[in-house]
Formats: C-alpha cells, structure tokens, sequence
C-alpha cells in the first residue's frame, strides 16, 4: 500500500520565525512530487513540481527539496508571514495517474 | 479565465438520493481529475479523463460513482443512492497535458456533500 506521510500535522509558529516540514514517500517507481497549499475555503494552490533527486525549488520566502533515493521533501519558509497559514500538501505521484497519492497535510498556524 | 470552476459548493442531501456534481476545468486543458477528501485526510485520487476518455478509476470508485465528460470540457461526477459514508469535499482539478503527469493540477473550489 503506497503511503505519504507528512508531519508534523499541525505547526504553530511566530510571526517572522522560520520554519520546515517533511513529506515522506515510497521511492520505488517514483514519477514526481507536488507541493500544494490550501487555505481555508479557498482551492488548493500548486507550489513546485519536483522530479529529480536533489531537485530545489524556489517561490519567494518558500523552497522545497527532494531526495528521491530517500523519499523524502522538505518545505521551508523563511520569515513566516500571517498570510502563510494554510494546509500544505504533498502529493506523490507514481507509474501512473491513478498513483497520486495525497498527504493528509501539515496545518500551519503563523502567530502574529 | 478564471480557473477551475465547480457547481455547486455545497449540497445536503438525505440518504438513497441521487446528487450531481460539476466541473468546469481551465478552458485549454484537456486532462480533468476528480479527487475526494475528507476531515483530517489529504485528497484521494478517483478517476482522471483525458479529452473525453475515462482513463483511469480508482477502486474507491463504487458502482454508485459515475463520471463523464462528454465533449471534453466540463465534467459531472453522480453519486447514486448516496450513503452517509458519501459525506466528503469533492475537488476537481485540471492540467494541460505535457506527456506525463508531472505537471501542475489546478485545482476548483470543491463541492462539499452532506448525506444526512
């Protein structure tokens, strides 16, 4: 059975502090990995796309990182901002289309 | 354009009920996904088409799921005889095809089910 896990479930961080969260995937017949964050009533918005292993990518204060060998990502964002505070998801997607598999998401909370 | 679109937002309905859900995906994108998710948990994939073809089903995809999408643009998505296990978001997503499934899905709103 092909399981993402993502944690930590819930995060709560100050304002203008940094901080990181894990995706973790099987690695075997891996195709690509996706970043989504999800405000509350709000679609789910698309982050990165990540192939490679040792991929990075980069949008504004958030950067993602991949080891496929490994099966893991790491999200960062750097100097959390109110507007940061979402659900971000991870979902890793295998041979085939009906091989997306969703993490349950890392709910994070940015104090003011 | 304004993104993925889905009709309604929310719908309530009472158990045994038929319900129909839609999905307007970003006009030039010719693969559509259906995914489902509920509290606590991350969406899970149920059926993809590309153009008009169904594709691909997940086996969370009972015999009372049906989708199409008969021109392929838009989609609709039947639950019939609903249960109360039924009761979930239901997220449509779009993307433009570039020879794999690597790239981006853009998601709709969701449509949000009750079976009481």
């Amino acid at each position: 059975i092909l399981n993402v896990e993502q944690s930590p479930q819930s995060l709560h961080v100050q304002e203008g502090d940094s901080t990181n969260f894990t995706c973790s995937f099987p690695s075997s017949n891996f195709y690509a990995l996706h970043w989504y964050r999800w405000e509350t009533a709000k679609s789910p918005e698309a982050l990165f796309v990540m192939t490679l292993n040792g991929d990075e990518k980069k949008k504004g204060r958030i950067s993602a990182t991949l080891n496929t060998k490994e099966g893991y990502s790491y999200l960062y964002i750097k100097g959390s901002q109110p507007e940061d505070s979402a659900t971000y998801l991870c979902a890793s997607l295998y041979s085939s289309a009906s091989k997306i598999i969703f993490g349950s998401g890392t709910r994070l909370s940015i104090r003011p | 354009d304004t993104g993925v679109s889905q009709d309604p937002r929310h719908k309530i309905t009472k158990r045994g009920q038929n319900v129909t859900f839609r999905c307007d995906p970003i006009s030039e994108h010719n693969r559509l996904y259906w995914y489902r998710q509920t509290l606590g948990q991350g969406p899970e994939f149920l059926t993809y088409f590309q153009n008009e073809a169904q594709l691909e089903k997940s086996r969370l995809l009972s015999d009372r799921f049906s989708a199409e999408r008969p021109k392929g643009s838009f989609s609709t998505l039947e639950i019939q005889r609903t249960e109360q296990g039924d009761s979930a978001m239901y997220l449509c997503a779009s993307s433009l095809q570039g020879g794999t499934h690597q790239e981006t899905q853009y998601f709709g709103p969701g449509t949000r089910l009750l079976v009481l």
